[in-house]
Parts: structure tokens; C-alpha cells; sequence
């Protein structure tokens, strides 16, 4: 178990609206992802974390914002929810003495109509 | 840059049968390789990984995978599957703990037993 809580475990929300979700680790780990997955694109990385308030994008970072301002949060928002933005999201960890391997929470389903 | 092909979206095997997961990828430097499976409404759980050494590699639930160099690949196999075995499975391709670990996966390949 890597401790990792991720909230709300369901959501449904309208477009246009604002969303945040939130990851919770309780070990202390430096970095933090956000994932999306969907059918056929396997999961694909939105945007990471290196530490408290360092965060970079990923590689669909558009229409998704981040921020960290203690270790164990890491949160994702979504500034005015699209309906391509319904998905699968996962927050993940990477140990410090890991050779690249995540842990991963449970994810978040967010439907937005 | 770096990609990961599975090139099964779906494969169906019966119970006790031996199973194969193919996985292609690309990768400039020497690859960090990564199975993880996922059942149904949960996150991902890492099964096996690769960075060096001993290209046959055992992991977790009976499963082992075989790292070959030449033909790029990193196929998962199982010697007899059992029905909690069904599940989806996600090759990953990353750069350890360089490039901020970032890890690409593949698009994954259901695997569906059959009593």
C-alpha cells in the first residue's frame, strides 16, 4: 500500500464548470503524477510534480492546471470542465529509490455532461 | 522520443493454458521496462520490472517477461493462467530515475479467461 488517496472517486459535473481533484500521499514521496486513461490510449501523462510548488507539463497538459503547496496534495483542475475531459484519473508516486516504477491510487471517474 | 506498442487489444485464453502479452517499444538510451496489470475498477499494480542485468525477469503472480535488445521487445508470459488472472495489462516504457521518471505506456491488452 503507497498511501496514496485520491478524492472524489466519482464525479459528475456539467460543462463549463470547475473541477479539482485531489491526491493525498502519506509518505512523504518527492514526486507526483496526474494521469489520464481512456479506452485505447492506455493511461497518458497530463502534468508531474518534483516537489512542493515545482510541477512541469506532460503530454496533454491543455485545459488542466496543478498545483502542490505541501508534499503529501497534489491537486488537478480543471478550469472550465470539457466534455472530452471525461476520463479516468490517476495520481501516482515514484519512490524515491525506485528505478522509475509508480504506485498508483484508485482514480478518479469524472463524467462531465 | 519514447513509445510503447501492444499490439493485442484483446486476447482470450483458457484456464491452465500458457499465455504470451507482446509488447514493442522505443527508446534512445537503455530502456527501464515495466509490466503492471489492472483489474476492473482499480489502479494499476506493478507486476514486473527491467533496468538491467538478467534479461528474464520474474515478477509478481507467477509472471515473468523477457527483455530482448534486438527486437525491441519485452513480452510478459505466464506459464498457466488462472481466472483471476483476467484483467488488463500496460506495458511501460521510462528513463528510471532520469527525465523525472516519467513512464509512457502502451495502450494496453485485455485478457479475458475462459473456465
Amino acid at each position: 500500500d503507497a498511501g496514496i488517496t485520491q478524492s472524489p472517486r466519482h464525479k459528475v459535473t456539467e460543462t463549463g464548470t470547475p473541477v479539482t481533484l485531489r491526491c493525498h500521499q502519506t509518505e512523504n514521496h518527492r514526486y507526483m503524477y496526474w494521469y489520464r486513461q481512456d479506452p485505447g490510449h492506455g493511461l497518458r501523462l497530463i502534468h508531474y510534480s518534483y516537489g512542493v510548488k515545482d510541477t512541469d507539463k506532460g503530454e496533454v497538459s491543455d485545459g488542466y492546471s496543478v498545483s502542490r503547496s505541501k508534499t503529501e496534495d497534489f491537486l488537478l483542475t480543471l478550469e472550465s470542465a470539457t466534455s472530452s475531459q471525461t476520463s479516468v484519473y490517476f495520481c501516482a508516486i515514484r519512490p524515491r529509490d525506485s528505478t522509475g516504477e509508480l504506485f498508483f491510487g484508485e482514480g478518479s471517474r469524472l463524467t462531465v455532461l | 522520443a519514447q513509445s510503447v506498442t501492444q499490439p493485442d487489444i484483446h486476447i482470450t485464453v483458457s484456464e491452465g493454458a500458457s499465455l504470451e502479452l507482446r509488447c514493442n517499444y522505443s527508446y534512445g538510451a537503455t530502456p527501464y521496462l515495466f509490466w503492471y496489470v489492472q483489474s476492473p475498477g482499480q489502479g494499476l499494480q506493478l507486476l514486473l520490472k527491467y533496468f538491467s542485468g538478467d534479461t528474464l525477469v520474474q515478477g509478481i503472480k507467477g509472471f515473468e517477461a523477457e527483455f530482448k535488445r534486438s527486437q525491441s521487445s519485452f513480452n510478459l508470459r505466464k506459464p498457466s493462467v488462472h481466472w483471476s488472472d483476467a484483467a488488463e495489462y500496460f506495458c511501460a516504457v521510462g528513463a528510471g530515475n532520469t527525465n523525472a521518471g516519467k513512464s509512457t505506456f502502451g495502450d494496453g491488452t485485455t485478457l479475458t479467461v475462459k473456465p
